[in-house]
């Protein structure tokens, strides 16, 4: 299994404000993944964040309000900018790991925006 | 398009009881299956997974799930409850080449003693 940290476990952060959450991995992976759960809800996936190129968002994420930097193998960072109370949700990093391409996820940070 | 269903929003079932939480997928080929538990405050962790082969999995804390080829189900099991299996439980499917996966909305369990 991969063991995944990231910080901060939890924020409230002002309304208009940024929050960059890190994820770190001890291990080096080739793909990182953020989600966000908003309460009550299940996973959605934001980006996918492949070291040495831009991430990949999903639809209804734009890299304005959500930039990804991934330095390299092992590290990550996701930017909730310019956040309103909408953006109060657990935001998730994972990792795939192994040749059965297992899904591995990190903590989690609990974001509220008042 | 891919999806993955979980019918039951809420469980509640007598700690000693008998549990099976649904999951129904949809996808083009047979996908790769997961089965995850939130406890309160934490992360996602994985109970057991699906690749191929023998289509009773055994996974973690007792727990086991059945892959059933004709009804696309992929249902969660386990004989006897405890309280501390009060969590969110998720299942997820992705594509076999591992990149993408898609959850369900997750079924809430309750235990009463």
């Amino acid at each position: 299994s991969a063991v995944i940290s990231q910080k901060p476990s939890r924020d409230i952060c002002q309304r208009g404000t940024s929050l960059t959450i890190q994820c770190q991995v001890d291990s080096q992976v080739t793909m990182m993944f953020w989600y966000r759960q908003q309460p009550g809800q299940s996973l959605t996936l934001i980006a996918t964040a492949n070291q040495g190129s831009e991430a990949t968002y999903e639809s209804g994420f734009v890299i304005d309000k959500f930039p990804i930097s991934r330095p390299n193998l092992t590290f990550s960072t996701l930017t909730v900018s310019n956040m309103s109370p909408e953006d109060s949700s657990i935001y998730l990093c994972s990792v795939l790991r192994g040749p059965d391409y297992e899904q591995y996820f990190g903590p989690g940070t609990r974001l509220t925006v008042t | 398009a891919q999806s993955v269903t979980q019918p039951d929003i809420h469980i509640t079932v007598s700690e000693g009881a008998s549990l099976e939480l649904r999951c129904n997928y949809s996808y083009g080929a047979t996908p790769y299956l997961f089965w995850y538990v939130q406890s309160p405050g934490q992360g996602l962790q994985l109970l057991l997974k699906y690749f191929s082969g023998d289509t009773l999995v055994q996974g973690i804390k007792g727990f086991e799930a059945e892959f059933k080829r004709s009804q696309s189900s992929f249902n969660l099991r386990k004989p006897s409850v405890h309280w501390s299996d009060a969590a969110e439980y998720f299942c997820a499917a992705s594509h076999r080449t591992g990149n993408q996966f898609y959850f369900g909305t997750g079924t809430s369990l309750t235990v009463i003693p």
